[in-house]
């Protein structure tokens, strides 16, 4: 298992550019997330899913959209990259069950914005 | 509003010190607590928590849940620099979702 996978590593945007994130799990999870971390802060809630074709907001979601066609992908998308978006963001995939719903994480993406 | 709150936000330690992180929670239907440790990269995983006063243990590291005082403590016993890492605290809330809120985490130091 590869667990949870993301792309790219790293990336350097201009102001008003769009990109996509790329995050993948091959464990079979039903549910899944996108965080961002800024510096010394805890993780932010952008995005979740609890199954294909169904997504909701978290906490920041303003910026960002996501799509969840598939159970393994969850792309988030930039639209008009602004600096405040830069940051590191991780992708997270769980299980629904009850006592199972432990987060994984990818290896993050780490977005400058200028 | 669904809250973790994290301390110390940072602390600096020598190898073979004992440290306590706290992490204390303001959350609707309370599902579970998780505690994470995160180096250069993503975090990875510690600890579920979903019981009072049940104590887990892996290596040097424990943790135990105290409902009672929404609350949780994160032990490490004879710290190595290797120990050094940001440490999460999360909690799971009410919904059916997964989601998961985030203290700020601590940074723990552990000089030679």
């Amino acid at each position: 298992n590869a667990g949870v996978t993301q792309t790219p590593k790293f990336r350097i945007l201009k102001i008003g550019q769009s990109m996509t994130l790329q995050c993948a799990q091959d464990m079979n999870h039903n549910y899944m997330y996108w965080y961002r971390q800024d510096p010394g802060m805890g993780l932010k809630l952008i995005y979740y899913s609890v199954g294909a074709g169904i997504t909701d907001k978290g906490e920041v979601p303003n910026g960002y959209n996501v799509s969840r066609s598939t159970t393994e992908d969850f792309p988030l998308r930039l639209e008009l990259a602004a600096p405040s978006q830069t940051s590191v963001y991780f992708c997270a995939s769980s299980y629904s069950d009850r006592g199972r719903e432990t987060q994984y994480f990818g290896p993050g993406t780490r977005l400058l914005v200028l | 509003e669904d809250k973790v709150v994290q301390s110390p936000l940072s602390l600096v330690v020598h190898e073979g010190d004992t440290v306590t992180l706290n992490c204390s929670y303001e959350v609707t239907n309370f599902r579970s607590l998780l505690w994470y440790k995160q180096e250069k990269k993503a975090p990875t995983f510690l600890f579920m928590l979903t019981s009072s006063g049940i104590e887990k243990k892996s290596g040097r590291l424990s943790s135990i849940l105290d409902k009672k005082e929404l609350s949780s403590i994160l032990n490490i016993t004879a710290t190595q620099t290797g120990d050094s890492a940001i440490y999460l605290c999360a909690v799971h809330g009410s919904g059916n979702t997964g989601k998961l809120i985030f203290g700020q985490g601590t940074t723990l130091q552990v000089k030679p």
